[in-house]
């Protein structure tokens, strides 16, 4: 079966980067985009950005461009979302999904703490 | 952007009893291929969300038929013919046709 598996808690200091892997099994890797989606108290559910990982395609929201990069390593099925000069309003919770608009395919990682405190 | 809303933001239901769940887009959904990608997420507390209902009215594989998903253009509904304890939790439409996707602000349904 299709898993999607995040770490459990990062915590940073404001101004620092986070990097987030989404390790993935049970299907071709290369078969499906991967999403990333975030859940703030403030802000509720918020779609952040896109990979092919076919050919590395992206596409990310506005809000993000220019703070976030996300990446691929098909060798070991793994997704990355990197997200950089972190506030306190990126305190969420982060998560890879793989999800066709068309198709009966919804899978979601179980989600990534992040906490920015000093 | 596309700007979703739902209403009510709050459904508290009897067990064995309807429900159901509006939401609005403030523009059409309707993709340049003909095909309206809304869906319908649930998020039961302390999970990850996960999908009921996509292009409007398909149930995902997990989904019992007493969810139905009806609407077009700009104006959606989530009916349950009957609730179960099983379904409390918070729902979102959310919009696929227009990038970026967006979600509606969540209705929160618990049990009277």
């Amino acid at each position: 079966q299709v898993q999607l598996v995040q770490p459990g808690v990062e915590v940073r200091q404001p101004g620092a980067s986070v990097k987030i892997s989404c390790k993935t099994s049970g299907y071709t890797f290369t078969g499906y985009g991967i999403d990333w989606v975030r859940q703030t108290p403030g802000q509720g559910l918020e779609w952040m950005a896109w990979i092919s990982a076919y050919n590395g395609d992206t596409k990310y929201v506005q809000k993000f461009q220019g703070r976030v990069t996300l990446t691929t390593d098909a060798s070991t099925r793994t997704a990355y979302m990197e997200l950089r000069s972190l506030r306190s309003d990126d305190t969420a919770v982060y998560y890879c999904v793989i999800v066709d608009g068309a198709h009966p395919i919804d899978y979601w990682g179980q989600g990534t703490l992040v906490t920015v405190s000093s | 952007d596309v700007v979703m809303t739902q209403s009510p933001l709050s459904l508290p239901v009897t067990l064995g009893q309807p429900a159901s769940i509006s939401c609005r887009s403030s523009q059409s959904l309707v993709h340049s291929d003909g095909n309206t990608y809304l869906n319908w997420f649930q998020q039961r507390p302390g999970q990850s969300p996960r999908r009921l209902i996509y292009k409007v009215s398909n149930r995902d594989s997990w989904v019992p038929d007493r969810f139905s998903g009806s609407g077009s253009g700009t104006n959606f509904t989530l009916q349950v013919n009957w609730v179960e304890a099983e379904d409390v939790g918070i729902y979102y439409c959310v919009q696929s046709t227009h990038w970026p996707y967006t979600f509606g602000p969540g209705t929160k349904v618990d049990i009277k």
